[in-house]
């Protein structure tokens, strides 16, 4: 039973446009949801990532936007550029238990075209 | 500071061998974590160590997984025998002891293909 879903599985866009990949969750004990960003050869690299006490958190041209009664997260990426080409991963655990495992979605692939 | 390091990058086994995988986490880190990500799935935890001792290791797919972090610094994963269905990348992650603990810090990660 996958505990977070991910969609889409691959996704292209323009230069400059906007890329959305949503993910969905099912245990309500989940409090963190963190986007790792990965790139070919190297390991995922955290991007942003959200507690669910905010409905937003933004860093440049990426923002995490939170819906929790639909238990639903989306990292947007504004002004998309071909270096954000990579494969997202967003993921969810507890921080209420240190060291809880990260549950991952099975990741977005994007590609900018320009 | 140094990032997490795991060794080595790439490992190309027949089935039955043993492959020993390591990884040494960013200084002061005393949570370290395996994953797996086997090609196509999503990125599985196997287990996590805080300093020496198996903190949880629901993960493990069977025993002939062995984690060990011996003196609480680096970790190795060996794998033995080998199956085919071993193979992915195999990545390491550590987290600080107090602060942001739930913030995990990836490696490179481990290609292992098991042929």
């Amino acid at each position: 039973q996958q505990q977070v879903k991910q969609s889409p599985q691959s996704l292209i866009v323009q230069k400059g446009g906007i890329s959305i990949i949503n993910c969905a969750y099912e245990n309500t004990a989940f409090d963190y949801f963190p986007w790792y960003q990965q790139f070919p050869g190297k390991g995922p690299a955290l991007l942003i990532a959200i507690r669910p006490d905010v409905s937003e958190k933004k860093e440049g041209r990426f923002t995490i936007s939170f819906n929790k009664s639909a238990k639903q997260f989306s990292l947007h990426i504004m002004d998309s550029q071909p270096g954000d080409s990579a494969t997202y991963f967003c993921a969810a655990s507890s921080r209420v238990q240190a060291g809880t495992a990260l549950i991952f979605g099975k990741g977005t692939t994007l590609s900018v075209s320009s | 500071e140094a990032g997490v390091t795991q060794f080595p990058s790439h490992s190309v086994i027949e089935k039955g061998q043993t492959v020993t995988l390591r990884c040494d986490p960013i200084s002061g880190h005393d949570n370290l974590y395996w994953y797996r990500r086997v090609m196509g799935k999503e990125i599985k935890f196997l287990l996590h160590f805080v300093k020496e001792s198996k903190q949880d290791e629901s993960g493990m797919p069977n025993n002939r997984f062995l984690a060990e972090r011996t003196g609480g610094t680096y970790s190795t994963l060996k794998v033995q025998p080998a199956e085919l269905e071993d193979s992915g990348v195999y990545f390491c992650a550590s987290s600080p002891r107090q602060g942001k603990t739930y913030e995990q810090y990836f490696g490179p990660g481990t290609r292992l293909t098991v042929t």
